[in-house]
């Protein structure tokens, strides 16, 4: 069965700083792996994802994550956080030949301070 | 391009009461997923649906929770009787393919 876990329920950075948000999965197989983001009252919007082409990902708003497949892990950055990247965050993987059901990481709320 | 519809945003009812949310997907999307989002924690998958017929609902509470598709476009998730614990955002999504969805803004259920 396929998991992931979001390591850090709150993570606040100052404005202009890096953003690291972590996110190991488990799987069986080769995944898919997802990044969201959430705003207040909003539903999830895709910032980028994995499916196994170039192990760095780049995605939209500046943000891009790495798939290290030796760690199992795919950690979201940014390099110079803005105040307008405050969020809850999600990750979220995919198996290769599913049926395109996501199961999601917990979360992570990003603060973002002036 | 339209996005995923959703209704109605907000809702609350008492405990034991019946509801139902609708769901509008981007059109020519096959496939119609509903996910059920209780606060603090990552959707979970309630139901999937390819055209009309369902893929996946191992995780639906079938004693209380349906889902239908009609014509393979819109659908509709109906709770009856609702239990405290179904207080939930509940984020319909459609894609093309299994990796591009598109999500609605959600409907987000009180129950008291």
């Amino acid at each position: 069965a396929q998991s992931v876990t979001q390591l850090g329920s709150h993570v606040s950075v100052s404005e202009g700083a890096l953003v690291l948000l972590r996110c190991n999965y488990s799987s069986s197989v080769p995944p898919y792996l997802f990044w969201y983001v959430q705003y207040p009252n909003q539903g999830l919007q895709l910032l980028l994802k994995y499916t196994s082409a170039a192990t760095l990902v780049k995605g939209i708003n500046g943000f891009e994550a790495e798939f290290k497949k030796s760690e199992t892990s795919f950690h979201l950055t940014k390099p110079s956080a803005h105040m307008s990247d405050a969020a809850e965050y999600f990750c979220a993987v995919s198996v290769v030949g599913n049926t395109g059901k996501l199961i999601f990481g917990q979360g992570t709320t990003l603060q973002v301070k002036p | 391009e339209a996005g995923v519809a959703q209704s109605p945003r907000y809702k609350i009812i008492e405990k034991r009461q019946s509801v139902a949310f609708w769901c509008n997907p981007i059109s020519g999307h096959a496939t119609l997923y509903w996910y059920q989002q209780i606060l603090g924690q990552g959707p979970k998958l309630l139901i999937q649906f390819q055209n009309n017929g369902v893929v996946d609902d191992s995780q639906l509470p079938k004693d209380r929770f349906s889902a239908e598709r009609l014509k393979g476009v819109d659908s509709t998730l109906k709770i009856q009787p609702a239990k405290l614990e179904d207080s939930a955002v509940y984020l319909c999504a459609s894609s093309l393919d299994p990796y591009g969805y598109t999500f609605g803004s959600g409907t987000r259920l009180t129950v008291v």
